[in-house]
């Protein structure tokens, strides 16, 4: 069955840096999503992606992040200089088109900001 | 912005047993909603949806159901088993499918 991949499992990094982390959707969607979940907290929107370009974003999707497809496979979000609150898992998923609602998730990346 | 809560953070249960996870929310816009489980380490998983024009809805061993009326969504997991131990979240969708409030998780644990 089809699923939703995402590199690295976990990144560990220094406060300030950059990070790159990459997702690889189910090959015949065209909606994507990132989402972070902190720890012992609850799943919270970061953006959602079509057609290349942003549709929606929530506040928590400042400056400091921005997202890419830069190929026909990989969906990436980056945070330009890290902050230790950023410290969380990061969710990517993908659905197929207007006519499914159903998204699906990827296992996540688990970032740790020292 | 939305607040989709949960009433109870823990449920334990005896396998076999009928689970309830109730979840209420706020916005009385939403027009679509999900259930979703997440096993530990794991990313959300898809179990059930439902749109607003409905008010219940059934799967495999599982029923959603929607009171539009006090805002509240219920996840009814029958005969339920060890391997339905996780954490249920509810999330809300408004209009379209771009962006999505989930609430902060009822853990099941199923007792042997």
């Amino acid at each position: 069955e089809p699923e939703v991949t995402q590199t690295p499992s976990h990144q560990v990094t220094q406060m300030g840096q950059e990070v790159i982390l990459r997702c690889v959707p189910i090959s015949n969607h065209l909606y994507f999503y990132w989402y972070r979940q902190i720890l012992g907290q609850k799943v919270e929107f970061l953006v959602s992606f079509y057609n290349n370009e942003i549709s929606e974003k929530s506040e928590i999707f400042d400056d400091q992040f921005s997202v890419e497809r830069p190929d026909g496979s990989n969906f990436t979000l980056k945070i330009r200089s890290t902050k230790l609150e950023d410290s969380a898992m990061y969710f990517c998923a993908s659905r197929s088109g207007p006519s499914t609602d159903t998204q699906y998730f990827g296992p996540g990346t688990r970032l740790t900001v020292l | 912005g939305e607040s989709v809560g949960l009433h109870l953070p823990t449920l334990s249960v005896q396998e076999g047993d009928n689970s309830i996870i109730n979840c209420a929310y706020s916005n009385s816009a939403s027009d679509y909603f999900i259930w979703y489980k997440q096993e530990s380490g794991k990313g959300p998983q898809f179990i059930i949806d439902i749109r607003s024009n409905m008010d219940k809805r059934q799967g495999q061993r599982v029923t959603v159901l929607l009171n539009k009326t006090v805002k509240h969504l219920s996840l009814q997991i029958a005969a339920t088993q060890p391997g339905d131990s996780a954490v249920y979240f509810c999330a809300e969708n408004k209009d379209n499918f771009n962006k999505f409030y989930f609430g902060s998780g009822t853990k099941l644990n199923v007792k042997p």
